[in-house]
C-alpha cells in the first residue's frame, strides 16, 4: 500500500501571504494526485486533480504541481476563506489513500 | 446543480447493523461511479467502497465482508449496508460522486452522516 505524508502538519500564514503545502507518496504515483479542502463541519471539496488541474469553480490562486512522489499545493495569496485543512489523495495504486492533512491557520 | 444528501446515521451498539442512504440530484447515480468515504472524529479521510456504473463493487479491506454498497436507480439513491459494526467504524460517512482515472477521486461530496458505534 502507498503511504501518503503531508508537511507541515500545521502552517500559520497571514492573509495575503503565499502558502506552500507538501505531499509525498511512498512510491511513484505518476500524476494521479488530488487535493481537497475541508473547513470545520463541512465536507471536503475537490480543488485539484491530476496533480495540477483545477476543479470547476476553483480560484486561480490555487495551483498544484509535481509528479512521481513529490507534490505541492500553492495558494498564492491567502484569503480569509482559505483557512482550512488540506488533504492530498493518491489514486494510482490500490487502495486509494489520503494523506493526514495540513491545517492552514491564521498567523 | 449536483447535490448529495446522506441520512441514516445514528448510535448503534457493537455488532449491530445500519443502512445509510445518499439521495442524489443533478445527475444520475446509475450513470456514474459512486463511493463512500468516512472520517473518524478528529481524524483524516478513509475511502470505504465504490460502486461502478456497470454494477461492480469494491471495498476497503477494513470493511470487506461486513459492508455492502448498492443503489436504487428509481430513487437515484446510493446505499451502504453496514453489518457487524465495530467501535472503529465510528465516523462521519460521506457519499461522493467518483471520477475514474486509474483509480478514484471524488468531485462532489454530501454533507455526511455520523455513525457512532458504542454500547
Amino acid at each position: 500500500e502507498i503511504v501518503m505524508t503531508q508537511s507541515p502538519a500545521t502552517l500559520s500564514v497571514s492573509p495575503g501571504e503565499r502558502a506552500t503545502l507538501s505531499c509525498r507518496a511512498s512510491q511513484s504515483i505518476s500524476s494521479s494526485l488530488a487535493w481537497y479542502q475541508q473547513k470545520p463541519g463541512q465536507a471536503p471539496r475537490l480543488l485539484i486533480s491530476g496533480a495540477s488541474t483545477r476543479a470547476t469553480g476553483i480560484p486561480a490562486r490555487f495551483s498544484g504541481s509535481g509528479s512521481g512522489t513529490e507534490f505541492t499545493l500553492t495558494i498564492s495569496s491567502l484569503q480569509s476563506e482559505d483557512f482550512a485543512v488540506y488533504y492530498c489523495q493518491q489514486y494510482n495504486n490500490w487502495p486509494p489513500a489520503f494523506g493526514p492533512g495540513t491545517k492552514v491557520d491564521v498567523k | 446543480e449536483v447535490q448529495l444528501v446522506e441520512s441514516g446515521g445514528g448510535l448503534i451498539q457493537p455488532g449491530g447493523s445500519l443502512r445509510l442512504s445518499c439521495a442524489a440530484s443533478g445527475f444520475t447515480v446509475s450513470s456514474d461511479y459512486m463511493s463512500w468515504v468516512r472520517q473518524a472524529p478528529g481524524k483524516g479521510l478513509e475511502w470505504v467502497s465504490v460502486l461502478y456504473s456497470g454494477g461492480s463493487t469494491y471495498y476497503a479491506d477494513s470493511v470487506k465482508g461486513r459492508f455492502t454498497i448498492s443503489r436504487d436507480n428509481s430513487k437515484n439513491t446510493l446505499y451502504l449496508q453496514m453489518n457487524t459494526l465495530r467501535a472503529e467504524d465510528t465516523a462521519v460517512y460521506y457519499c461522493a460522486r467518483t471520477r475514474i482515472s486509474t483509480l478514484y477521486y471524488f468531485d462532489y461530496w454530501g454533507q455526511g452522516t455520523l455513525v457512532t458505534v458504542s454500547s
